[in-house]
């Protein structure tokens, strides 16, 4: 069974960086690139970037003005994200989701960690 | 970016009912568009891809349309289960954008 299972929750103070990580399981983890998605209370859904498992290959969509890092970790088939600069309009709820290989270009999600909520309090 | 416009943002509905969410893109997507289904508190679920294909393990009471700009994901049948918020995605380039989201409430 595929699972995608995400770090914990995070209070973060203005101004620092929160990591989330993304752990998957029950298919290789080189086959099949890894989106972060984002949820703000009560909002829809912001597409924040992909990362290749494979070759460590990956894009944000340019919103974050480079605050967004994404990493792998092969050897315990784990995607980070890290985001720096926090203010409180990235208080959200962070999903990790598979890039699924049923649809043309892989880009429709067929499975998605549990989300991270991630609070940027003073 | 291309902007995704879902219409109505909610709806009301019974048991039963069949409903028709309509999802509108700033610009010719092809048929790259995807439809997710997501409950309080959980994590979307992907329901339609590629326009009108069924997801693995979907029900054939989900069913999408369309091609270029506009697309429609129909709902037959309604079940307590369903109610719920639709979200629409373009898969054509990125970023890939999502609507604004349908919130499907009970009658």
């Amino acid at each position: 069974q595929v699972h995608l299972v995400q770090s914990g929750a995070e209070v973060k103070k203005p101004g620092a960086s929160v990591k989330v990580s993304c752990r998957v399981s029950g298919y290789s983890f080189s086959d099949y690139y890894i989106h972060w998605v984002r949820q703000a209370p009560g909002q829809g859904l912001e597409w924040m970037g992909w990362m290749n498992p494979k070759t460590g290959g990956r894009s944000d969509s340019g919103d974050f003005q480079g605050r967004v890092t994404m990493t792998r970790d092969t050897s315990i088939s784990v995607v980070h994200l890290e985001m720096s600069s926090l203010t409180s309009d990235d208080t959200a709820v962070y999903y990790c989701a598979r890039g699924g290989g049923a649809c043309t270009n892989g880009v429709c999600y067929d499975y998605w960690g549990q989300g991270t909520l991630v609070i940027v309090s003073s | 970016d291309i902007q995704m416009t879902q219409s109505p943002s909610s709806l009301s509905a019974s048991v039963g009912d069949r409903v028709t969410i309509t999802c509108r893109a700033s610009q010719s997507i092809r048929n790259y568009l995807n439809w997710y289904r997501q409950e309080p508190g959980k994590a979307p679920d992907l329901l339609i891809y590629g326009a009108s294909s069924l997801q693995t393990g979907v029900p054939s009471k989900f069913s999408g349309s369309g091609f270029g700009t506009d697309f429609t994901l129909t709902i037959s049948g309604l079940q307590p289960g369903d109610f719920a918020t639709y979200f629409c995605q373009q898969s054509y380039s990125a970023p890939y954008t999502f609507g604004q989201g349908t919130k499907l409430e009970i009658k």
